[in-house]
């Protein structure tokens, strides 16, 4: 199993411009999960999906969208770029039964955004 | 929202020194993990402890969850340059199920 892949590896865009973050996982999960990471901020959650069809916004919404289309796809959408959304943005994903109890997510390798 | 407030925020030792990192939180949570991440890699789970007092050991790590389940210690004992990394605290509780990390605990071992 190759867990949960992220393309690209890396990418600069220029504001306004827009891109998509493409992540998938191949663990039959279906929970997943769109972070982004700041230097000295931890992980803040933008978007997650709980199965196919499924999204619901997180702490950081604000300039992404997302769709799940499928079980295992799972992309992030910025239209519009903006200089605040340099960051590193982490996809994650894990298989839960309801909502409560333990929760172990498997995290991709990131995406190294800069916008200038 | 939960806060995690992880302290201290950077830590440089020497190989084989004993350390500690916090995790601590005014709300009570149904379970916390810790994961550390490597430089340019995403966050890799650690341990998940859900039980009041709770030990866990894995190696030469060993977690420990507050009575309370508001906090949490992570101790790594002798330190070694593969330890080095950031290490995060995440917590989930009450009716909000989406996990919340901390900023994250900076260690660097040298040898």
């Amino acid at each position: 199993n190759a867990g949960v892949t992220q393309t690209p590896k890396f990418r600069i865009l220029k504001i306004g411009q827009s891109m998509t973050l493409q992540c998938t996982q191949d663990m039959n999960h279906n929970y997943m999960y769109w972070y982004r990471q700041d230097p000295g901020m931890g992980l803040k959650l933008i978007y997650y999906s709980v199965g196919a069809g499924i999204t619901d916004k997180g702490e950081v919404p604000n300039g992404y969208n997302v769709s799940r289309s499928t079980t295992e796809d799972f992309p992030l959408r910025l239209e519009l770029a903006a200089p605040s959304q340099t960051s590193v943005y982490f996809c994650a994903s894990s298989y839960r039964l309801g909502t409560g109890g333990k929760d172990t997510q498997y995290f991709g390798p990131g995406t190294r955004l800069t916008v200038l | 929202t939960q806060l995690l407030e992880q302290s201290p925020q950077f830590l440089s030792i020497q190989e084989g020194e004993n350390l500690t990192v916090y995790c601590n939180s005014s709300s009570v949570f149904s379970s916390l993990q810790w994961y550390r991440q490597e430089p340019g890699e995403g966050p890799v789970l650690l341990v998940t402890v859900v039980t009041g007092g709770e030990v866990k050991k894995l190696k030469r790590l060993t977690f420990q969850f507050g009575d309370a389940r508001k906090d949490s210690s992570l101790h790594i004992t002798a330190a070694q340059p593969g330890d080095t990394g950031l290490y995060l605290c995440a917590a989930m509780g009450g009716s909000n199920y989406k996990l919340t990390f901390g900023k994250g605990t900076l260690l660097t071992v040298n040898p």
